[in-house]
């Protein structure tokens, strides 16, 4: 299970982009990298999943570079209602889910 | 993806007493976990059931103070037990249909008084 890390509190605006940067410079050959969003009062939700280069959805981005030692979650467009805390985590099929401290995302009007 | 219930949403229980909570899931899954978060802190697993065996529990927790049984492919119940004000916790369950993915259940949020 990879050692990840990730800033503990963001700052943005209604409108803007965010970019969530997370490090695991131990990341294995196997491992995929996934984040979740949590919201006040509600379990994690996943949001996206990724191996290498570019994934997205219609809720995120997830950009992984050629090395994957790092991620970076993008919203696009914050609202208000983004305001949760964000978890990366980084793991194969055979480890168990253990969450870090995730980055609290505070969107301001 | 999977749907869970959770059951109770909330409670209130007094120092000794126990607490019991359900989680339904839609469809048949093989793993289920139990995860504690504090409040303001991030999540914490404190088991792994399997149908049909016992539950693997981490470090810190075991089965005499958070009992788990897993009937069936999908359902479990948690007991939290001797309850102390330091259990206070929101309690959620969660399913790994696909091993890297899992799907949370909305939590039970327990107050020991």
């Amino acid at each position: 299970l990879a050692k990840t890390t990730q800033p503990i509190s963001m700052d943005s605006y209604e409108g803007q982009e965010v970019n969530i940067t997370c490090s695991h410079n131990n990341i294995a050959t196997n491992d995929y990298i996934t984040w979740y969003q949590q919201f006040p009062s509600q379990g994690p939700r996943f949001i996206i999943q990724g191996y290498k280069t570019k994934v997205t959805n219609e809720v995120a981005s997830l950009f992984i570079p050629a090395d994957r030692k790092s991620s970076t979650l993008s919203l696009p467009r914050v609202s208000l209602s983004d305001t949760a805390v964000y978890y990366c985590l980084v793991l194969n099929r055979d480890d168990k889910i253990i969450f870090g401290k995730g980055t609290r995302l505070h969107i301001l009007p | 993806s999977a749907v869970i219930s959770q059951k109770p949403s909330r409670d209130i229980c007094q120092r000794g007493t126990s607490l019991t909570i359900q989680c339904q899931v839609d469809s048949q899954v093989t793993m289920m976990f139990w995860y504690r978060q504090q409040p303001g802190q991030s999540l914490t697993l404190i088991a792994t059931a399997n149908q049909g065996s016992e539950a693997t529990y981490e470090s810190g927790f075991v089965i005499d103070k958070f009992p788990i049984s897993r009937p069936n492919l999908t359902f479990s119940t948690l007991t939290v037990s001797n309850l102390s004000p330091e259990d206070s916790s929101i309690y959620l369950c969660s399913v790994a249909p696909h091993q890297e993915t899992q799907y949370f259940g909305p939590g039970t949020r327990l107050l020991v008084l």
